[in-house]
This record gives C-alpha cells, structure tokens and sequence, in this order.
C-alpha cells in the first residue's frame, strides 16, 4: 500500500522557536495533503487542507500565520509552527491523498514545547 | 457540521471474547465512513471502509457495518487477542467540499490475556 512518512517523529523545542514538520508520500503523487492535530485523548482534528501548488485551506479556528502550510511538490508538503507555545503541544498527523482519494496516513510527530 | 461519537470510550475484554464498537454520526450525507486503529502514539492504520451504497465489509476477524440512514456503524471483532489492544476509530467522508475526515473521539480497547 500507499506509504506516508513523517520528519520528525518527536522533536521538543523551546517556547517562541518555529519548528517545521514534514510529510513526505514515497510512492506516489500526493495532490491533496491533510493536517491533523491530536490532543492527549482526543479524536484527530482536521487543521487544514492543502494541493499541490496552491494555497492551504484552514478550517475555522486554526490561525494560518502560526501554522504555516507549504504544498510545494506532489510528494512533500510541510507545517511551520511558528512561534511555538506550550500549548501547541500536540501530536500532529499528516495524511496524502492522490488520484484514488484515499487517504494514507502518516506516523505522526509528538511536539514538546518547553 | 458533521459530529461522530464512539461508544464506549474505554472497553476492557478477556482475551477470546468477541466484542462490538459502535459509531454514530449526525449527518447521514456521507461518501464512505472508515474504521482506523491507532497505537499508543503512533498513526493511523485503515482496517475497513465502507462506502455509502454498501452494508458491512470484513476482513478477517473485523466485520463492518453501517446503517446510514439511522448515522450508525459497528466494529465487530470476534475472538478478541491482546494484540488487538488500541484506540479504533470511525470517520466518515461527507458527500460535498474537500475530502476530509470527521474523526470520532475513539474507543480504547484493552483486551486481557
């Protein structure tokens, strides 16, 4: 099957650095890409939608200047944390989809902020 | 919006015992709903999905069902190992606007040895 891979899987940093987390789809051409915020618990919320070259689609409440969203190629798509605070703590989860509309899922990356 | 809950939140079951998950959702204007297993901080495995013409789906030990007009679906898993211990959770896939998933908020299942 279709495989998404995520960098980093972990990654703790401290309060006002930015922090960039990356999905990658290795074996085929991604045109959408989703992002997911998981909170301790929690059921995965979508933060926003991106395609390949265009700008990302954010859902309501999700500042898009804090999550910055770049959609560059049809096999990466990458998420700025901008200015991290502790409350961005979170496990953020990638999925990409293609031709099919399938989405696959990516391992995920468990953000600490100090 | 679409809302999707899981019912229970939380199941403990003896290893061997067959055990049903439910979801239910709000809308019943859906192109597919998805049954997902998640490990302790990992991603999202697919274990079914259903399309909105179709009744049930299996897949070994899992059998799926959805009843679409009532916004409900069932996780069935017969003969219940440890290795089946995780977070399993439902999403649907609306019929209009991007192709994005409305999650429930889970069932973790702890099955004992």
């Amino acid at each position: 099957g279709a495989v998404v891979s995520q960098h980093p899987s972990w990654v703790i940093c401290k309060s006002g650095t930015s922090v960039k987390i990356e999905c990658r789809s290795l074996d085929f051409q991604a045109t959408t890409m989703f992002w997911y915020r998981q909170f301790p618990k929690q059921s995965l919320m979508l933060m926003a939608t991106s395609n390949e070259g265009s700008k990302a689609t954010y859902e309501q409440g999700v500042e898009k200047d804090k999550f910055l969203i770049n959609h560059a190629s049809l096999t990466l798509s990458t998420l700025t944390v901008t200015s991290a605070h502790p409350e961005d703590s979170s496990f953020y989860i990638c999925s990409a989809s293609g031709q099919l509309e399938t989405q696959y899922f990516g391992p995920g990356t468990r953000l600490l902020v100090l | 919006k679409q809302e999707v809950t899981q019912i229970p939140a939380a199941l403990s079951v003896p290893e061997g015992e067959n055990l049903v998950l439910n979801c239910s959702f709000t809308d019943s204007a859906i192109y597919n709903l998805q049954w997902f297993r998640q490990d302790p901080g990992k991603g999202l495995t697919s274990l079914l999905l259903i399309q909105s013409s179709q009744r049930e789906q299996t897949s070994g030990r899992l059998n799926a069902s959805l009843d679409k007009s009532s916004g409900r679906s069932t996780l069935y898993i017969a003969a219940s190992q440890p290795g089946d211990s995780a977070t399993y959770l439902c999403a649907v896939r609306g019929l209009t606007g991007a192709n994005n998933l409305f999650f429930g908020t889970g069932t973790r299942l702890t099955v004992i040895p």
